[in-house]
């Protein structure tokens, strides 16, 4: 079963902040954040593994909380590049081989 | 180089047709992936090889017939398309297919089936 995402998409202006969130059913083992933007191919962002940790790139930056299964994607101060889709991708722990994409969030920054 | 390639972007062929989807990467990466995306929908895993061994087939019909005929190239074969089989179909790759490798992704063959 595929992670859920929310919300499922978000309008912002530039130089305003977001949060994606992606929960999961299963325990995890780690969690990916890619971007694809139309027409293009997914983008890897970062990975967090278990032990909560909290990762950054840029303005954006990801925490996970293996406890309740879930991880959130912080985006600050946005600019026009960061419109796409975003999907958290989930190895859990007893299928650490397979990385399933969530639902998807797509962002669109406007001047 | 850190390209993913995938050959055609585009395809177009009818349901009694056999074609082939072709991904190339020279990254060194020995884990190579086959997911299909639905318009406005998350990627969805196909298959997996690791060191040029199928280790997952997540219960594709047997019209897809994956190969890989060395480290750096897999290739998707099709026979007998139904049109909801129309979709994206993205390779990746990664180093080893270990937990927590970042995938590398080509740009797509957009597939439609008449």
């Amino acid at each position: 079963q595929q992670p859920v995402q929310s919300p499922q998409a978000v309008i912002l202006r530039e130089g305003e902040d977001a949060v994606i969130n992606c929960s999961s059913s299963k325990a995890l083992y780690s969690v990916h954040w890619y971007r694809q933007k139309h027409g293009e191919a997914p983008v890897f962002l970062m990975i967090l593994l278990k032990g909560g940790e909290q990762k950054g790139h840029e303005k954006i930056s990801a925490s996970f909380n293996e406890k309740k299964q879930q991880s959130s994607l912080y985006l600050t101060a946005s600019q026009l590049s960061y419109s796409g889709t975003y999907f958290c991708g989930t190895e859990d722990l007893y299928n650490t081989d397979k990385l399933i994409f969530g639902t998807g969030t797509r962002l669109q920054v406007f001047p | 180089d850190t390209e993913v390639t995938q050959t055609p972007k585009h395809l177009v062929m009818g349901m009694t047709n056999k074609k082939s989807l072709k991904c190339e990467q020279h990254m060194g990466h020995r884990a190579m992936y086959w997911y299909k995306q639905k318009a406005k929908k998350p990627p969805e895993l196909m298959f997996v090889y690791s060191y040029e061994k199928l280790s997952i087939n997540e219960s594709v019909p047997s019209r897809f017939s994956p190969e890989c005929p060395n480290s750096s190239l897999l290739n998707l074969h099709l026979h007998a398309l139904q049109p909801e089989d129309s979709a994206l179909y993205l390779c990746a790759s990664s180093g080893t297919g270990t937990p927590n490798e970042k995938l590398f992704f080509g740009s797509g063959t957009q597939l439609s089936v008449l």
